[in-house]
């Protein structure tokens, strides 16, 4: 069974600072990992996903996320906060062996407040 | 790329009633799957189709639900007998595959079931 750990239901940086939101997961094969961002009422857009090579993945709207398999981590970081990055954020994992047939597991996310 | 579509985007209902939802998935995208959220969680994977067929069934999936992909192109989720606990956000994704899981999936605005 896989599970996804996101510390921290709200994180708050300043406008300009780094973003870091965290994200821990358990899975019993190699995984696949993503990143979605989530606006109020609406779906979830992706912002980066990790399946194979580069343990380093760049995204959308700046945003990067490094895959440490040694600490099953995937956090997410921006080195600069925009009031426009305001938004629910979650972290998800996928069986990478399901062959299609599971959906995503997602963590319960980090709401994302920038103050100005 | 025109994007997931749900229908409706809020449905208000009286305990009890039956409900139904339609996703349209992105035209070439051949995976399609529900999920539910609830207020302050991530979402949850209900079940999945690959073209027409409904390959995998959560165990959140009560015989309440039923969901249908009839020609492999939009998909219906009907509620029967509604209860309170019924009340959520149901999301739609799609995406394309034929292996395993790394292609992202891309998500409807979903739709807001309120049970009264």
């Amino acid at each position: 069974a896989q599970s996804v750990t996101q510390l921290g239901s709200h994180v708050s940086v300043s406008e300009g600072a780094l973003v870091l939101l965290r994200c821990n997961y358990s899975s019993s094969v190699p995984p696949y990992l993503f990143w979605y961002v989530q606006y109020p009422n609406q779906g979830l857009q992706l912002l980066l996903k990790y399946t194979t090579g580069a343990t380093l993945v760049k995204g959308i709207n700046g945003f990067e996320a490094e895959f440490k398999k040694s600490e099953t981590s995937f956090h997410l970081t921006k080195p600069s906060a925009h009031m426009s990055d305001a938004a629910e954020y979650f972290c998800a994992v996928s069986d990478s062996l399901g062959g299609g047939a599971d959906g995503l597991t997602f963590g319960k996310g980090t709401h994302l407040i920038i103050q100005p | 790329d025109t994007g997931v579509s749900q229908d409706p985007r809020h449905k208000i209902t009286k305990r009890g009633q039956n409900v139904t939802f339609r996703c349209d998935p992105i035209s070439e995208h051949n995976r399609l799957y529900w999920y539910r959220q609830t207020l302050g969680q991530g979402p949850e994977f209900l079940t999945y189709f690959q073209n027409e067929a409904q390959l995998e069934k959560s165990r959140l999936l009560s015989d309440r639900f039923s969901a249908e992909r009839p020609k492999g192109s939009f998909s219906t989720l009907e509620i029967q007998r509604t209860e309170q606990g019924d009340s959520a956000m149901y999301l739609c994704a799609s995406s394309v595959g034929t292996g395993g899981n790394n292609q992202p999936q891309h998500f409807g605005d979903g739709t807001r079931l309120s049970i009264l």
